[in-house]
Parts: structure tokens; C-alpha cells; sequence
């Protein structure tokens, strides 16, 4: 399809163990953002990527979180040794253009759903 | 820091009446302003964005937003509620000084009674 994918939609994950969630964006998108969305709230800011550069992670909560985009297409949020307290939806948006220059429509998909037991 | 506050968790209307949601924004610097909108197991999609351009802003749906600096508000409005227009609705603030973050609200439940 044209429009943002996450895979996996829904993931159950046993407390320690690592999780890697996928994002692929719009071709052409140049701006990647990872939101987390816990129930009943809006999405809080995790990592924002320009191509494969990781220009602000002052949203990832611990050093248990990592992303990357190492071709500045398909991104990968990884969360290791996982915590109950990281159950939530993990939502990836892209946009065309570079953020802070150009108020860019954001694209998201449709959210990958964690649930730490 | 650039901020959001939506007045109202949830919010009912009946089909045809009215839809008001309220959005207040913090910034020290004139904002970027969006309104999305969220239906059940999807993701979220732009209705509408202000970017200093005509204060009045028109969306998709019917929906509009008025950007008004002295109440540092955004609200949204609709004249006639659908059935349709039932959903989880998330107003959001990006800085113009080079932040790269959109910053949303915790989001308003729009109920929709026929």
C-alpha cells in the first residue's frame, strides 16, 4: 500500500524480553517520528529521524530504547529487557518534509500494540 | 517548551448539533497548530493545520479551527454532527524555532447520539 505499515500490529511479550517493532514509511518521506501511545492518552514523542539521522531521542524513556534507520527508509524502535510499564501503542508517522522548517502533514500508521506481561 | 491542553476527556453531542472541541496552546513563539483525527484501530490522520497563514482554518469533513493569539486557542468546531464523526480527536503544537517535536494533547472522545 501508499500509506505508513507497522508490523507487528500486536505484540505479547513475557517481562525481559526484547522486542523489535518495525516501521516502513511513504518512499520519498524524509522525516520519521516515534510516538507512544499508552491507553487513554495522546502519543508522546520518542525519536525523530531526517533520513538516517536521529536528530532528537529525548523522548525514549530509558536506554532500553533504541531506533534506527540505517538507510533513512525502514525504521526499527527496539525495547529491550521489557517492563510492564511499557505496554502501550508504538505509533510511527513519517512526512515528506524536514520537521521545524515546514509545519509537514504527519502520516501514521496504524500503531503496533505491545502488551508486557 | 511548547504545550497543549483539551478541555473535556469526552464530549457528547447529538446528530446534527453542534461539535465544539477546545484546544489551548503554551508557545513562546507563534505556533504550528493541528487537529487529528483518530477512528478505532486506526491511525491517525490530519483534519486541519494552522501555519500563521488565515486564522481561520477549514478542514476535511465540514470541520474548521479558529487560531485566536489573544486566548492562545484552537478550537475546533463542525456546524452539523454525523454519526461519522464519532472518534478520538487530538489537537497538537509544533514549535517554529527548529524543534523538531509535534506535541499532542491527551485527546477528546467526540460521542456522537442519534
Amino acid at each position: 500500500g501508499a500509506g505508513v505499515s507497522q508490523s507487528p500490529r500486536y505484540k505479547v511479550a513475557k517481562r525481559g524480553q526484547d522486542v523489535a517493532l518495525r516501521c516502513d514509511p511513504i518512499s520519498g518521506h524524509v522525516s520519521l517520528f516515534w510516538y507512544q501511545q499508552a491507553l487513554g492518552q495522546g502519543p508522546e514523542f520518542l525519536t525523530y529521524f531526517q533520513n538516517e539521522a536521529q536528530l532528537d531521542k529525548s523522548g525514549l524513556p530509558s536506554d532500553r530504547f533504541f531506533a534506527e534507520r540505517p538507510e533513512g527508509s525502514v525504521s526499527t524502535l527496539k525495547i529491550q529487557r521489557t517492563q510492564q510499564e511499557d505496554s502501550a501503542v508504538y505509533l510511527c508517522a513519517s512526512s515528506l518534509e524536514r520537521s521545524g522548517r515546514v509545519a509537514g502533514e504527519l502520516f501514521f500508521g496504524e500503531g503496533s500494540r505491545l502488551t508486557v506481561l | 517548551a511548547q504545550s497543549v491542553t483539551q478541555l473535556g476527556s469526552h464530549v457528547s453531542v447529538s446528530e446534527g448539533a453542534l461539535v465544539l472541541l477546545r484546544c489551548n496552546y503554551s508557545s513562546s513563539v507563534p505556533p504550528y497548530l493541528f487537529w487529528y483525527v483518530q477512528y478505532p484501530n486506526q491511525g491517525l490522520q490530519l483534519l486541519l493545520k494552522y501555519t500563521s497563514a488565515a486564522t481561520l482554518v477549514k478542514g476535511i469533513n465540514g470541520f474548521e479551527a479558529e487560531f485566536k493569539k489573544s486566548e492562545t486557542s484552537f478550537h475546533l468546531t463542525k456546524p452539523s454532527a454525523h454519526m461519522s464523526d464519532a472518534a478520538e480527536y487530538f489537537c497538537a503544537v509544533m514549535g517554529t524555532s527548529g524543534t523538531y517535536k509535534y506535541i499532542f494533547g491527551t485527546g477528546t472522545r467526540l460521542k456522537v447520539l442519534a
